[in-house]
């Protein structure tokens, strides 16, 4: 089956660090990757939906300007917390598409800000 | 936008007991219904989809079924055991890839106990 890598599985830094995931999918082209954020005991909640080659569309409430997005291949996308705070600690899954391909999700990053 | 609700949110079987989670959605346009099941601390895994040509599918001791009139479609799993316990997220969309994305349900946490 479709394999998603997500890196790291976990982060655990300062206040006003600027934090990278990465999201590979690492045998199909990804035309299409998600970014999602879950809260404990709670469901995914999509941040915004990124297209290989094109600026990201985000949901809304979802600032852009502090969850940057590059989709610059079609097997990699980021995402950047810019300058993190306490309130930005969550599980953050991203899950990719490509042709008529299920979402097939990565492992998850765990973001702890201290 | 598509709005989907899930129940129950919780649900206790004994071993050997099926399980049904129910879902309904809003948008008459979705025709791709996929079932996650997650683990604690893990990524969401695609256990059975259904596409809206098909009222029912099957793999095993996983069933889903779909009733587009009215707008809801089911989970049954029988046979449970331990491992089936985790939580279970249903999802619609209006196809599976193109880029289109799923709005999920707010999830059920399925607990099998011996």
């Amino acid at each position: 089956g479709a394999v998603v890598s997500q890196h790291p599985s976990r982060v655990i830094c300062k206040s006003g660090t600027s934090v990278k995931i990465e999201c590979r999918s690492l045998d199909f082209q990804a035309t299409t990757m998600f970014w999602y954020r879950q809260f404990p005991k709670k469901s995914l909640m999509l941040m915004a939906t990124s297209n290989e080659g094109s600026k990201a569309t985000y949901e809304q409430g979802v600032e852009k300007d502090k969850f940057l997005i590059n989709h610059a291949s079609l097997t990699l996308s980021t995402l950047t917390v810019t300058s993190a705070h306490p309130e930005d600690s969550s599980f953050y899954i991203c899950s990719a598409t490509g042709g008529n391909q299920p979402q097939h999700f990565g492992d998850g990053t765990r973001l702890s800000i201290l | 936008g598509e709005n989907v609700e899930q129940h129950p949110s919780t649900l206790s079987v004994q071993e050997g007991d099926s399980a049904v989670i129910k879902c309904t959605y809003s948008d008459s346009a979705s025709n791709y219904f996929p079932w996650y099941k997650q683990e604690l601390g893990k990524r969401p895994q695609l256990i059975i989809d259904i596409r809206s040509n098909v009222g029912e599918k099957k793999d095993q001791r996983i069933a889903v079924t779909l009733n587009k009139t009215a707008k809801h479609f089911s989970l049954h799993i029988t046979e449970t055991q331990p491992e089936d316990s985790a939580v279970y997220f249903c999802a619609a969309s209006i196809s599976a890839g193109g880029g289109n994305k799923l709005t999920f349900g707010t999830g059920t946490q399925l607990k099998v106990e011996l």
